[in-house]
């Protein structure tokens, strides 16, 4: 089975400064991998996907994640953190659960950012 | 284009009784899926629909069972609720065409379940 782990469960950073959460992935087969975002009281919103194209993906809101293949990595960069990136920030990989293609999730990592 | 709507918003429920949640899913897809978050916890895969027909399960029990109508709309409906079935369920919809289908998965809002 395939999974994502999350290093990190709270993530602080300064406005301003670069934002780095780190997801690693554990899989037998090239990984399809997900970033997504959730703030307070709502669903989740994806900022990013990696298909097996481009290693370097750039997502919503400035964000961007790298697929790492020798160090089964995926970790989330933003350069210059705003107040409105605050939220919780899950990491996950699709894999395929009967017929169904389902998403694996991380345990998420709350990033805070201070003014 | 019309997004992931989920109904209702927030239900409490005593612990024995049985519950219906509503999916609505976005404008063009044909597939849902179900995910249960608990507090402070990444979702969990319930379970997917396609084509009206259960096509995938996670480790959650049978009185976790779900439907899917001609319209790709869904419902879950949870019974004999226990303290545990506590969270957040999340509704996500996607494109099949054959096969696994997309990758890419659109999340609705969640309705928060509270079990006394």
């Amino acid at each position: 089975a395939q999974s994502v782990t999350q290093l990190g469960s709270h993530v602080s950073v300064s406005e301003g400064a670069l934002v780095l959460l780190r997801c690693n992935y554990s899989s037998s087969v090239p990984p399809y991998l997900f970033w997504y975002v959730q703030y307070p009281n709502q669903g989740l919103q994806l900022l990013l996907k990696y298909t097996s194209a481009a290693t370097l993906v750039k997502g919503i809101n400035g964000f961007e994640a790298e697929f790492k293949k020798s160090e089964t990595s995926f970790h989330l960069t933003k350069p210059s953190a705003h107040m409105s990136d605050a939220a919780e920030y899950f990491c996950a990989v699709s894999q395929i659960s009967g017929s169904a293609r389902q998403l694996t999730f991380g345990s998420g990592t709350q990033l805070t950012v201070l003014p | 284009e019309t997004g992931v709507t989920q109904s209702p918003t927030h239900l409490i429920k005593t612990r024995g009784q049985q519950v219906t949640l509503r999916c609505s899913s976005q404008s063009g897809h044909n597939t849902v899926s179900w995910y249960q978050q608990a507090l402070g916890q990444g979702p969990q895969f319930i379970f997917q629909y396609y084509r009206e027909e259960e096509n995938g399960r996670g480790n959650f029990p049978p009185r976790f069972s779900g439907l899917q109508f001609p319209n790709y709309s869904s419902e879950l409906n949870v019974n004999a609720l226990e303290l545990d079935d506590s969270a957040l369920y999340l509704c996500a919809s996607s494109f099949a065409s054959g096969g696994y289908g997309r990758n890419e998965q659109f999340f609705g809002p969640g309705t928060r379940l509270t079990v006394l």
